[in-house]
């Protein structure tokens, strides 16, 4: 692994389904962030964690729950999946500091059906 | 008002072209600045950070004007490759999260 994982590249899911978008990283950044994009609406923040053990809430959080067990892994769970989930999803993490961007997961692509 | 604004365009240029966009940002307290670049169907790569001198890349040069809150990014001698959708980004928050534009779509055309 190099940089940020993301899995799996794409998946059409049916409406009240339980996924589960997998993201692990392997350059110890302790900030990780989940992204979701739409045509039209640019990048929105669903959820966030600053270190291992914490999470919290972006500008569009409903729907979505997120874990940060350890360092390397935080996982984005759509408890019962609906049409206005379809999206393009992405994962980042951020070394601490200032100076420094987000490095991003190549993305999921969810169609909800 | 969005926290990052930026024009979306498209900007429709000739290879060879000179070719700038502007990004307006709305806290006045932000401390870094990025350029994104993101092609279609991608995740969104660092093109580079904004330094408050001004800094150059090749043929990218991204300038802070923090008077009157804006970033710009000029592309000199725009190639093909170029197109793409250039995305301004600012830390707007305390801590380590970043805030997105809309972006900038840019199509070079032969």
């Amino acid at each position: 692994i190099a940089g940020i994982t993301q899995a799996p590249t794409s998946q059409i899911l049916a409406a009240g389904r339980r996924m589960t978008l997998r993201c692990t990283q392997d350059m110890r950044h302790n900030a990780m962030y989940w992204y979701r994009q739409d045509l039209g609406l640019g990048l929105r923040l669903i959820h966030y964690s600053n270190t291992a053990g914490t999470t919290g809430k972006g500008e569009v959080p409903d729907g979505y729950s997120v874990s940060r067990a350890n360092t390397d892994d935080f996982p984005l769970t759509l408890a019962s999946a609906v049409p206005s989930q379809t999206s393009v999803y992405f994962c980042a993490s951020r070394a601490p500091g200032q100076s420094y961007g987000y490095t991003f997961g190549s993305g999921t692509r969810l169609t909800v059906v | 008002r969005k926290e990052v604004e930026q024009d979306p365009g498209p900007f429709n240029v000739p290879e060879g072209a000179t070719v700038a966009f502007n990004c307006t940002y709305s806290n006045s307290a932000s401390q870094s600045f990025f350029w994104y670049r993101q092609d279609c169907r991608k995740e969104p790569k660092l093109l580079m950070s904004v330094y408050s001198s001004g800094n150059e890349d090749g043929r990218f040069t991204a300038q802070l004007n923090r008077a009157s809150q804006y970033i710009s990014l000029l592309i000199r001698d725009s190639k093909l490759s170029d197109s793409a959708t250039y995305l301004c980004v600012v830390n707007s928050h305390a801590g380590n999260m970043l805030t997105f534009g809309g972006g900038t779509r840019l199509m070079v055309k032969p």
